[in-house]
């Protein structure tokens, strides 16, 4: 079975400081990746994607992640964050093969200080 | 268009009751997954519909159930609520193909 880790629980940041969350997996196979962000009192919205290609993907607000295969891991940046970037993160990972039975992580809860 | 549809928003139940919750894919999405959201242990995924057949189940005990009509619609069913089940229930379709899923707000179920 997949599974995924994000190790970063709580991160506080200041606005502008910028943000790189961990997110690793564990799978042998070919995996899709994501990064889905949950707002206060919002649902899940995509932030974006990797299925293939280069590995390095950008998304929405400013977002981007980057595919390392041989690490397993699919971290997210952003250069500059906002105090609107305050939300929870979640890494996900699917394979091809298993329809959409997502693996999620345990979430990343971002604090944006004014 | 429209996006993902769970009715309803909150539910309170007690112990030993089934519950019944409803899940309104986007249209033209023929996948329905459901995940139950808790603080402790995340989103952990329940099962998929995809075209009225169950594709994938994860390890939850029968007491968790599903179906999806041929409209796409689904329905999840809780039967004799434990204390334990309350959690976020959250609803995700997509065309059922190698793609993004999209996240319904959830219905959050409280067991008393």
């Amino acid at each position: 079975a997949q599974s995924v880790s994000q190790h970063n629980h709580h991160v506080i940041l200041s606005e502008a400081a910028s943000l790189e969350l961990g997110c690793n997996y564990s799978y042998g196979g070919t995996v899709n990746l994501f990064w889905y962000v949950q707002y206060p009192g919002q649902h899940l919205q995509l932030l974006l994607k990797y299925f293939s290609g280069d590995p390095l993907v950008k998304g929405i607000k400013g977002f981007e992640a980057e595919f390392i295969k041989s690490k397993f891991s699919f971290n997210l940046r952003k250069p500059s964050v906002q105090w609107s970037d305050t939300a929870e993160y979640f890494c996900a990972v699917n394979s091809p093969n298993t329809g959409n039975q997502f693996y999620f992580g345990t979430g990343t809860s971002l604090t944006v200080i004014p | 268009k429209a996006g993902v549809t769970q009715t309803p928003r909150y539910l309170i139940k007690t112990r030993g009751q089934q519950v019944t919750l409803s899940c309104s894919p986007i249209s033209g999405h023929r996948s329905v997954s459901w995940y139950q959201q808790t603080p402790g242990q995340g989103l952990q995924f329940l099962f998929e519909y995809f075209s009225e057949t169950q594709r994938n189940k994860g390890n939850f005990p029968g007491r968790f159930s599903g179906r999806q009509f041929s409209n796409s619609r689904s329905e999840m069913n809780v039967s004799t609520l434990e204390l334990g089940d309350s959690a976020l229930y959250l609803c995700a379709s997509s065309t059922g193909g190698n793609t993004e899923a999209f996240f319904g707000q959830g219905t959050r179920l409280t067991v008393v």
